[in-house]
C-alpha cells in the first residue's frame, strides 16, 4: 500500500531535550517536505527535499533540521526544543514536478514542556 | 516567494446550500493549484486540483474556478452535505492558505 508514514504520531517533551520525528514514503517520490500546523495559521512549510542530500529552508525553519540520506526517509530533527515548537506535524511526499500533488503522513503531535 | 491568502476563515451553511471558499495567490508563474480537505484529527487529503491551463475543473458536487489575469481561484461545493465538514485548504503548488472550517448545519 502506498503511504507515508510518521513516527512518533504523539510525544510529549521538555524544553532542550533533542528529538527526532522520522518520515518514510514508499511510493519513490524525489520530493519531500515537513509542515507545521497550528491554529489560524494554515499548514506552513519548515524544510524541503527535492531529492537526496538536496534540502533547503521552507517558511518557517528556525530550530529545526532535516537530513536526506536516502530517498525514502525524511526525518526531523529538533536539536533544542522550546515550547513554541509545540504543534501539529505533517511530513508529505510528491512526484518532483511543478505539477504534482503531495500525499501527507498521518502528522505527529508534539508537545514541549 | 509565493504567499496565498484564504477566505473565509470559517463558514456556515445549511444542508443543501452551496459553499464557496476563495483564494489568491501572489505569484504569477504558479501553475498548479490544489485543494485539501482535512477532517477532524485527520491528514490533509486532495480533493481537487487545476492546473493553469484551464479556468474550471468539475468533479460532481465539487468544481474549482481559476482566474489567472486576477491571480485567484475559488472552490464551489454544491447541495453540501454534513460530511462536507471539515477544514479546507488551498494551495499555490506547496505554498497553502490558512484554511477554512465549513461547517454544514443539518
Amino acid at each position: 500500500e502506498a503511504q507515508v508514514t510518521q513516527n512518533p504520531r504523539y510525544l510529549i517533551t521538555v524544553t532542550g531535550k533533542k528529538l527526532t520525528v522520522t518520515c518514510s514514503q514508499n511510493m519513490n517520490h524525489e520530493y519531500m517536505s515537513w509542515y507545521r500546523q497550528d491554529p489560524g495559521l494554515g499548514l506552513r512549510q519548515i524544510y524541503y527535499s527535492m531529492n537526496v542530500e538536496v534540502t533547503d529552508k521552507g517558511d518557517v525553519p528556525e530550530g529545526y533540521k532535516v537530513s536526506r540520506k536516502e530517498k525514502r526517509n525524511f526525518p526531523l530533527i529538533l536539536e533544542s526544543p522550546s515550547p513554541n515548537q509545540t504543534s501539529l506535524y505533517f511530513c508529505a511526499s510528491s512526484l518532483l514536478g511543478r505539477k504534482e500533488t503531495q500525499y501527507f503522513g498521518p502528522g505527529t503531535r508534539l508537545l514541549v514542556l | 516567494g509565493e504567499n496565498v491568502e484564504q477566505h473565509p476563515s470559517t463558514l456556515s451553511v445549511q444542508e443543501g446550500d452551496s459553499a464557496v471558499i476563495k483564494c489568491t495567490y501572489s505569484d504569477s508563474a504558479s501553475n498548479y493549484f490544489p485543494w485539501y480537505k482535512q477532517e477532524l484529527g485527520k491528514r490533509p487529503q486532495l480533493i481537487i486540483d487545476i492546473r493553469s491551463n484551464v479556468g474550471e475543473k468539475k468533479d460532481q458536487r465539487i468544481a474549482v474556478t481559476l482566474n489567472k489575469t486576477a491571480k485567484h481561484f475559488s472552490l464551489h461545493i454544491t447541495e453540501t452535505q454534513p460530511e462536507d465538514s471539515a477544514v479546507y485548504f488551498c494551495a499555490a503548488l506547496y505554498i497553502f492558505g490558512t484554511g477554512t472550517r465549513l461547517k454544514v448545519l443539518a
